[in-house]
């Protein structure tokens, strides 16, 4: 199973919006509505953000969104804040009882 | 609150074993099932391995089926993942996390594996 794709980095200034991508395959991403999101800061461990595409667990701001189009799906940050400032990983139920994660995208707040 | 706090890592030579445990706390434990997550240094994450919440059914990702062994005892809150047969590429943090909506909800703060001679 081969990872999710996901965009290096991207970059915003406080306030703004920032939205990376995801993409995987319709073994993945495009088959299920089981994608998840997580914020990973330097050493510590990640937090879910979103899961099943666009629902935000309890406590996450609804600042952070998620979507999806075919196999790729996309989180969204609103109204850029410094501690927004991480790596974020998606993952996707991939059948056949497997999960997979992505790359990883380093979200860096100018 | 949930806690999850994983213990057992360390360094070890390859072709080694090494057990790893987790210990969940602040909900009912036999109500979820629970994967094992690894992180490479500098990497990204990968799942290694889940088990349903009785604990009867175990799946694995290629990398490491046939060498790890996930299993729990609910009587005592208690995740692990029974490693052997190292290979450097093992080497990684391992992460103990609870299963929820088809995702991955609560994190421990994970245990460093070094495969290493």
């Amino acid at each position: 199973q081969s990872a999710l794709t996901q965009p290096p980095s991207a970059s915003g200034s406080p306030g703004q919006s920032v939205t990376i991508s995801c993409t995987g395959s319709s073994s993945d991403v495009g088959g299920y509505n089981y994608v998840s999101w997580y914020q990973q800061h330097p050493g510590k461990a990640p937090k879910l953000m979103i899961y099943e595409v666009n629902k935000r667990p309890s406590g996450v701001p609804d600042r952070f969104s998620g979507s999806k189009s075919g196999n790729t799906a996309s989180l969204t940050v609103s109204g850029l804040q410094a501690e927004d400032e991480a790596d974020y990983y998606c993952s996707s139920y991939a059948g056949n009882t497997n999960y997979v994660f992505g790359t990883g995208t380093k979200i860096t707040v100018l | 609150q949930v806690q999850l706090v994983e213990s057992g890592g360390g360094l070890v030579k390859p072709g080694g074993s090494l057990r790893l445990s987790c210990v969940a706390s602040g909900f009912t434990f036999s109500d979820y099932y629970m994967s094992w997550i690894r992180q490479a240094p500098g990497e990204g994450l990968e799942w290694v391995s889940y088990i349903s919440s009785s604990g009867s059914n175990a799946y694995y990702a290629d990398s490491v089926k046939g060498r790890f062994t996930i299993s729990r005892d609910n009587a005592k809150n208690s995740l692990y993942l029974q490693m052997n047969s190292l290979r450097a590429e093992d080497t990684a943090v391992y992460y103990c996390a609870r299963h929820a909506h088809v995702a991955f909800d609560n994190w421990g703060q994970g245990t460093l594996v070094t495969v290493s001679s």
